[in-house]
């Protein structure tokens, strides 16, 4: 099956800084996904993106499917984005496969 | 409903007793996802339900744990003769086909 690789593990950043998280994929996906879990545990969907980029307020997304990878932009970061990035693929059995996460903590 | 609910949200077991943990998807989602999450762990996939399709059953740990979902709705993950290493929060998520996942908010299982 499909490999999911996520970086970097861990990212520490200052309230107002930028980050890139990145999602490597080992072979084509139908789809790839992006969520958000808060320090309470509650998983949110940011982005369906299979391909192509796509934004919402400070967070944009891009899938670049051909070279099996996405990136997940955060700009002028705050604390409310501290938490864990997860990203999954749909793989050819149509079974979300998962990342490790990436633990993202905003210090003010 | 609005959004996937999970129920109970807590659950507290003495270590041999069965235990029912319920999943409602969002209303016309056609496939069904539980995961298994321990604290400060990623996701292990437990079982999938895509429509009338036969179920992915591929991630369940052991035979004590098993799942049904009726009509294609509400999905009940049961597990039989708890153990303390079962212990995790539990998290059901739904989605239409191979569209946006969209997780419950979890029931976390502690066994005594």
């Amino acid at each position: 099956g499909i490999q999911v690789e996520q970086s970097p593990p861990d990212l520490i950043l200052q309230e107002g800084a930028n980050s890139t998280l990145r999602c490597n994929f080992s072979d084509s996906v139908n789809n790839l996904q992006w969520f958000h879990q808060n320090p309470w545990g509650q998983l949110i969907n940011l982005f369906y993106i299979p391909s192509g980029t796509k934004q919402n307020g400070r967070l944009s997304a891009t899938t670049v499917a051909t070279e099996r990878y996405s990136l997940l932009y955060i700009s002028s970061s705050q604390t409310t984005d501290s938490g864990v990035y997860f990203c999954a693929a749909l793989d050819s059995n149509y079974q979300l496969i998962w990342g490790a996460g990436t633990k993202l903590i905003i210090k003010p | 409903g609005a959004g996937v609910s999970q129920s109970p949200s807590n659950k507290v077991t003495e270590k041999g007793k069965d235990v029912e943990l319920r999943c409602d998807p969002i209303s016309g989602h056609t496939a069904l996802y539980w995961y298994r999450q321990s604290l400060g762990q990623g996701l292990e996939f437990l079982i999938y339900f895509q429509g009338n399709s036969a179920p992915d059953k591929s991630g369940l740990p052991s035979d004590r744990f098993s799942a049904e979902r009726t009509g294609g709705s509400v999905s009940t993950l049961t597990i039989q003769r708890t153990q303390q290493e079962d212990s995790a929060v539990y998290l059901c998520a739904s989605s239409f086909f191979t569209g946006r996942a969209f997780f419950g908010q979890g029931t976390r299982l502690t066994v005594v």
